[in-house]
């Protein structure tokens, strides 16, 4: 069966340091991959998705990146985190044709 | 502005009976719509979805609505339980399958079975 592991589950990092938070997906191959972000009092927001390695489209503009440098690993960075970056983030994998399934999350806190 | 609305924060129903979480949606382009159901400190996880071609769609206790004149939808959960208490999310997408990117998901709501 496929499962999604995303960490960690929560981080505090100051104003202007760097994030990274990994996410694998495993039992399932060249899947759909996806960013999404909750910030406080609102839905779920598409940040990034991919769909192949190297294959990375942007949905909103932002202090964020991602990357896929594996089939199925999926990466979200920044190099200077601002106060607005907080929220829970959550990775995605999904098929055609088939609703997406989420990983737990990781709460962000930027102090 | 919002394409999913979910204009209820929050929903409380007595064990057993009847659940209405509503959801509308502004864009005529959706064709498909789904139901995620989260608990604290977890990701969604998929509960129940309908294409745009359907007006219901049912899986045991739990029955989505589609309206589609009156861009609308519907999770009804009978009988309700207090373990369905949690977020519930809207979220439609122009591509069949939700898979290709873009569900567009409402705010949620907060849904209190009590015992």
């Amino acid at each position: 069966s496929q499962t999604i592991h995303q960490w960690p589950a929560t981080l505090v990092q100051p104003v202007g340091s760097p994030l990274s938070l990994e996410c694998t997906v495993e039992g399932t191959s060249n899947p759909n991959l996806y960013w999404y972000r909750q910030a406080a009092g609102r839905g779920l927001q598409l940040l990034f998705y991919s769909v192949g390695i190297g294959q990375i489209s942007s949905e909103v503009p932002q202090n964020l990146s991602a990357s896929r440098p594996q089939d199925r690993q999926f990466i979200l960075s920044s190099k200077k985190l601002l106060l607005s970056d907080s929220g829970f983030y959550l990775c995605a994998w999904g098929i055609y044709n088939s609703p997406l399934h989420f990983g737990n999350g990781t709460r962000l806190t930027v102090t | 502005d919002q394409q999913v609305k979910q204009n209820s924060p929050s929903l409380s129903v007595q064990e057993g009976r009847i659940s209405i979480l509503n959801c509308d949606y502004t864009n005529s382009m959706f064709d498909y719509f789904l139901w995620y159901k989260k608990y604290p400190a977890e990701g969604p996880t998929f509960l129940i979805s309908i294409s745009s071609i359907k007006d219901k769609n049912e899986d045991g206790r739990f029955t989505v609505f589609l309206n589609k004149s009156a861009k609308h939808l519907s999770l009804h959960i009978v009988p309700s339980q207090p373990g369905d208490s949690a977020v519930y999310f809207c979220a439609a997408s122009s591509n069949y399958g939700g898979s290709q990117g873009n569900l567009i998901f409402g705010k949620g709501t907060k849904l209190s079975v009590k015992p």
